[in-house]
Parts: structure tokens; sequence; C-alpha cells
């Protein structure tokens, strides 16, 4: 089946601009994560929800980071007045659920890079 | 600071050896590890995990060791394989987190 997908896959943007990166979860999980990596560096946990709840946000670095997830499917990370410092990989993750032991199952992910 | 670390950013082995990668980790309160493997421009793509009940878990050429006492887990791979190259995280998740906490990551280069 479709793994999950993320688009678009390359983003070139200047400072200041607003972005919006898309995750396409795999079809039945409720569970959807999103990272950043960036170079040299671990991915890095921003956001996720459970349905169409953001059950932790705590790792979004500020408040230009929004993300939703309106129908419990596809989500969008909202950027706004985006910054050189934001120029990363951006990573989507969908699971079963919660429960620790059911898999994450990452994305290719989105490069943005902030110029 | 770190709460997962892998301190050897690169490790090159020869075909048909044994990888060892490592990785230790600060936060007790973590109760499932995982290893992912990560190829140029694709994401990570789960490999094997070991939850804290255990200290071994086994799957074909790859087996995680776990030691509680020291805060340590090590992947191990044999026979290693060129295909095997690629970037390796140790991640960690608690018991009452969703997400994972991720190393740096080790590069590991498989030489014919």
């Amino acid at each position: 089946g479709a793994g999950v997908s993320q688009t678009p896959s390359n983003k070139v943007t200047e400072k200041g601009k607003y972005v919006e990166l898309r995750c396409d979860p795999i079809s039945g999980h409720t569970a959807l994560y999103w990272y950043r990596q960036s170079l040299g560096q671990g991915p890095e946990f921003l956001i996720y929800f459970q349905g169409t709840g953001a059950a932790d946000d705590s790792g979004l670095p500020n408040d230009r980071f929004f993300a939703v997830r309106p129908e419990g499917s596809v989500s969008t990370l909202k950027i706004q007045r985006t910054e050189r410092g934001d120029s990363a990989v951006y990573l989507c993750a969908s699971s079963l659920s919660l429960a620790g032991t059911d898999t994450q199952y990452f994305g290719p992910g989105t490069r943005l890079t902030v110029l | 600071d770190q709460q997962v670390k892998q301190n050897s950013p690169s490790l090159s082995v020869q075909e048909g050896r044994i990888s060892i990668l490592n990785c230790d980790y600060t936060n007790s309160m973590f109760d499932y590890f995982l290893w992912y493997k990560k190829y140029p421009a694709e994401g990570p793509t789960f490999l094997i995990s070991i939850s804290s009940i255990k200290d071994k878990n086994e799957d074909g050429r790859f087996t995680v060791f776990l030691n509680k006492s020291a805060k340590h887990l090590s992947l191990h791979i044999v026979p290693s394989q060129p295909g095997d190259s690629a970037v390796y995280f140790c991640a960690a998740e608690g018991r009452s987190q969703g997400n994972l906490i991720f190393g740096k990551g080790t590069k590991l280069s498989v030489k014919p």
C-alpha cells in the first residue's frame, strides 16, 4: 500500500514569506507526527496529532509555527514569517495509534530552504 | 541537553564482518527504544525495536541489546552487507509520550 507522502519535496522561499507543507499519512493511521531535521542532527519532534486534535505541540519552536489536521487525515504545517534558521528537512510520520509499540512510518520529507 | 546520544558520527566496516552501533540515553523514564535507518533523500525507515523489559531482540541479521543499568543500547548487524550503508538513528520513547527522541545518527559504510 501507499506510504506517507509529503509535498512539496523541495521548497525554496525568501525570508519573511509564508509556507505550507503538506503530509498525507498512511490510510487508517490515526496518529500523525511532524519532525524537523537540521543538518547533522537527528529528527526533532515538533507536534503530533491523535485524530483531528493536537495531542502535544510542545516541540513547536515559536508561534510562527502552526499545524492543522482538520479531517483527521491530511495535515498541513504552516510557517509564518520564515527565517533562515527555519531551513531544514521537515519530516512527517504516521502510526496506527499513539501506542508506543505502533511503528512510526516516515515520509521522504520536505526540504525547506529560506534564502 | 541531549537525552539520546550517538557518540560515533561514522563507522566503517568490511563486508561480512559485524557492525556495532552504540547509543546512550540519560532519561530513565524511557521505556521503548528503536533503531531507524536512513538513506539519502529518503525518510527514516524503522529497523528494530526493544522494550525496556527485555535485554535483547533479534530480527534476522539485526540484534538490539539493551543495558538498562548502563543506559546503553547497541545494534549489531552480522554479517554486514554493502546495502547496509546508511545513517542509523537510535530513538527512545517515554511511557507518557507519543513522540520519539532521536540521537544525531551514525553513518555506517560497509566496504565490499
